[in-house]
């Protein structure tokens, strides 16, 4: 049981090039999440998919996107990056029994991306 | 969801219990009250949550005044692994957005 597990690690990209982060869960997890922290700020999220096909934005969802592509995996795109995008990159998942009901979100290790 | 204030950093010794203090005077009814922490360059990591009652878990217990506009932490015999960002949450539960603020920095030293 790995959890919430993230590809890459670590990424540097220029200008304008584009590339996507993986997400994968290995828990049943219905609802996924991607976030992005900044140094010295606590965490802002990006987009969250409360069900496979389903996706909707957060605090910061300009320049990104995502796919839900099943239950296990929910990868962000950036298609054009920006040294604004320059973050750590949290994906999570939660169980996600209903509303109103509890939630623990169980976060991956991160991606940490650099753009020049 | 209503907002949270927590002091920006604290320290204890090691062995001693670790108090951190949440204040959320404007928290509804519905919303529970979450704790997170970050040890550094790692994912957020769930501690424990409550609605309205007291809780303790294996890693620490969470006290609610009974007005729920604020709420403390314990970790009871912090130890050096412990140093970390803490994070207090309130939201609704599931389907809703955890916002996660700046934090309180422990800091435990020997």
């Amino acid at each position: 049981n790995a959890g919430v597990t993230q590809t890459p690690k670590f990424q540097v990209l220029k200008t304008g090039q584009s590339m996507t982060l993986q997400c994968a869960q290995d828990m049943n997890h219905n609802s996924m999440y991607w976030y992005r922290q900044d140094p010295g700020m606590g965490l802002r999220l990006i987009y969250y998919s409360a069900s496979e096909g389903t996706t909707d934005k957060g605090e910061v969802p300009n320049g990104y996107n995502v796919s839900r592509l099943n239950k296990r995996e929910f990868s962000l795109r950036l298609e054009s990056a920006a040294p604004s995008q320059t973050s750590v990159y949290f994906c999570a998942s939660s169980e996600a029994l209903g509303p109103f009901q509890r939630e623990t979100q169980y976060f991956g290790p991160g991606t940490r991306l650099l753009v020049l | 969801d209503a907002k949270t204030t927590q002091p920006p950093s604290m320290d204890c010794a090691e062995g001693r219990a670790a108090n951190l203090p949440c204040n959320h005077s404007t928290i509804s009814g519905n919303e529970y009250v979450y704790w997170y922490r970050q040890i550094h360059s790692q994912g957020p990591q769930y501690i424990i949550h409550g609605l309205k009652n007291n809780e303790t878990n294996e890693m620490a217990s969470l006290i609610i005044t009974e007005d729920r506009k604020s709420s403390t932490l314990i970790l009871p015999h912090a130890t050096l692994r412990d140093t970390a960002v803490y994070y207090c949450i309130v939201s609704p539960g599931a389907n809703s957005k955890l916002t996660f603020g700046k934090g309180i920095t422990l800091s435990v030293r020997p």
